[in-house]
């Protein structure tokens, strides 16, 4: 069974630009949530998505925003992008509430 | 809020050493909480779960029990290995299906 797929695994971009990221969740998985590690900040939440509708925003701008399709596949989409954004961004899916899967991330470094 | 509260590390063990990573919680309602595992490069791994009070879970030798009255949740392994380097992150749920993470703990083992 597939496990979480997240493209692109490295991303480099420049200060203003904006930034796509993907995510396919494991077959029958239909919750996707994003998370964004730091080393500063840790761990934070930043949305979660099921039957592509929002569910539960985390406390991030309006510059970080998601979707989700009728597959279940997720992107989330970072515009004006800052230095500070450059951090692991990974994502989970879950069936129910039996515990979330993550993927191995998108590091996103922001020159 | 919600908040999980971490031993910092590193954490430095040899090997076949016991180990103990204290993890206590603050939170509304009753909680899942989660113990996940990351290796270097990689994204999490869910270890062990435990839904409500003094359930314990386990995985590959390490266990945790869900213990209410403390607001604890102690991850525990009686033998180390190197293998076992990683970082530890202890997390809740309180049914947002949103995870709040502790800051992660480093655990070096030596031969």
């Amino acid at each position: 069974k597939a496990g979480v797929t997240q493209t692109p695994r490295y991303l480099i971009k420049t200060r203003g630009q904006q930034v796509t990221l993907s995510c396919s969740p494991i077959s029958g998985h239909r919750s996707v949530s994003w998370y964004q590690q730091t080393p500063g900040q840790g761990l934070q939440f930043l949305f979660e998505y099921f039957s592509e509708t929002q569910r539960n925003k985390g406390n991030f701008p309006g510059r970080f925003s998601g979707r989700q399709f009728s597959n279940s596949r997720s992107e989330m989409n970072v515009s004006t992008l800052e230095l500070g954004d450059s951090a692991l961004y990974l994502c989970a899916s879950s069936f129910h509430n039996y515990g979330y899967t993550f993927g191995s991330g998108t590091r996103l470094t922001v020159v | 809020g919600d908040s999980v509260t971490q031993m910092e590390g590193p954490v430095t063990l040899s090997e076949e050493a016991f180990l103990t990573i204290n993890c206590t919680y603050t939170a509304t309602g009753y909680p899942s909480l989660f113990w996940y595992v990351q290796y270097p490069g990689e994204g999490l791994q869910l270890l062990l779960k435990a839904t409500k009070a003094d359930d314990k879970g386990s995985n590959k030798g390490f266990e945790a029990t869900y213990r209410k009255e403390t607001t604890s949740f102690h991850l525990e392994k009686g033998s180390v290995q190197v293998s076992d380097s990683a970082v530890y992150f202890c997390a809740l749920d309180t049914g947002r299906r949103a995870l709040t993470f502790g800051s992660g703990t480093r655990l070096q083992v030596q031969p």
